[in-house]
């Protein structure tokens, strides 16, 4: 498509559940990023994927955090046991590789609500 | 530990005066650093950037400044104009790592 997809826009959870939150890159970029955004804080990094592997997951909060990338294209964030403090948004970013820096994308994001 | 801050969170400025962003960063191995501008429910979208070697990169009514020494940066607008009402968040990384550390941003506001 014509730019970073993700869905859905917006999710309600009950503490507790498993979510999946999507990206669809821009077609073409090999490097995909997951940051998120809490309440007045800046993004915070999660992960990034150079095709399916994950050379980077520094970022990712706890054991409940896990992503996945099939045919250096979709992404899916999983969240299980979701808690309080999981609400933000989270915002999906692709380039195309070796302009990782410069070659950003964001997608519009997913805002994540648990309740 | 936030290695890269905005110590601003909001500014407002009257349309067609310049627009002064301020940024601080920490870690003195980043060497790259970007604006980004935010519009409610859409993601942040890429302004300009500067490497580590220059001390000033233009692009029409943006400016980034680039003080090393003071680990400083700061965008310049001018003119400002309605359109540039957003949150901007500074951003810093580091030659060869693809990850961008992020500010907690300013939201400007342009005053018609």
């Amino acid at each position: 498509g014509a730019g970073v997809s993700q869905s859905p826009s917006n999710k309600v959870t009950e503490k507790g559940k498993d979510v999946e939150l999507r990206c669809d890159p821009i077609s073409g970029h090999t490097a995909l990023y997951w940051y998120r955004q809490s309440l007045g804080q800046g993004l915070e990094f999660l992960i990034y994927f150079q095709g399916n592997s994950a050379p980077d997951k520094s970022g990712l909060p706890s054991d409940r955090f896990s992503a996945e990338r099939t045919g250096g294209s979709v992404s899916t964030l999983t969240i299980q046991r979701t808690q309080q403090e999981d609400s933000a948004v989270y915002l999906c970013a692709s380039s195309v590789s070796g302009q990782g820096t410069l070659g950003y994308t964001f997608g519009s994001g997913t805002r994540l609500t648990v309740v | 530990d936030q290695q890269v801050k905005q110590n601003s969170p909001s500014l407002s400025v009257q349309e067609g005066r310049i627009s002064i962003l301020n940024c601080d960063y920490t870690n003195s191995m980043f060497d790259y650093f970007l604006w980004y501008k935010k519009y409610p429910a859409e993601g942040p979208t890429f302004l300009i950037s500067i490497s580590s070697i220059k001390d000033k990169n233009e692009d029409g009514r943006f400016t980034v400044f680039l003080n090393k020494s003071a680990k400083h940066l700061s965008l310049h607008i001018v003119p400002s104009q309605p359109g540039d009402s957003a949150v901007y968040f500074c951003a810093a990384s580091r030659f060869g790592n693809e990850k961008l550390t992020f500010g907690t941003g300013t939201r400007l506001t342009i005053i018609p």
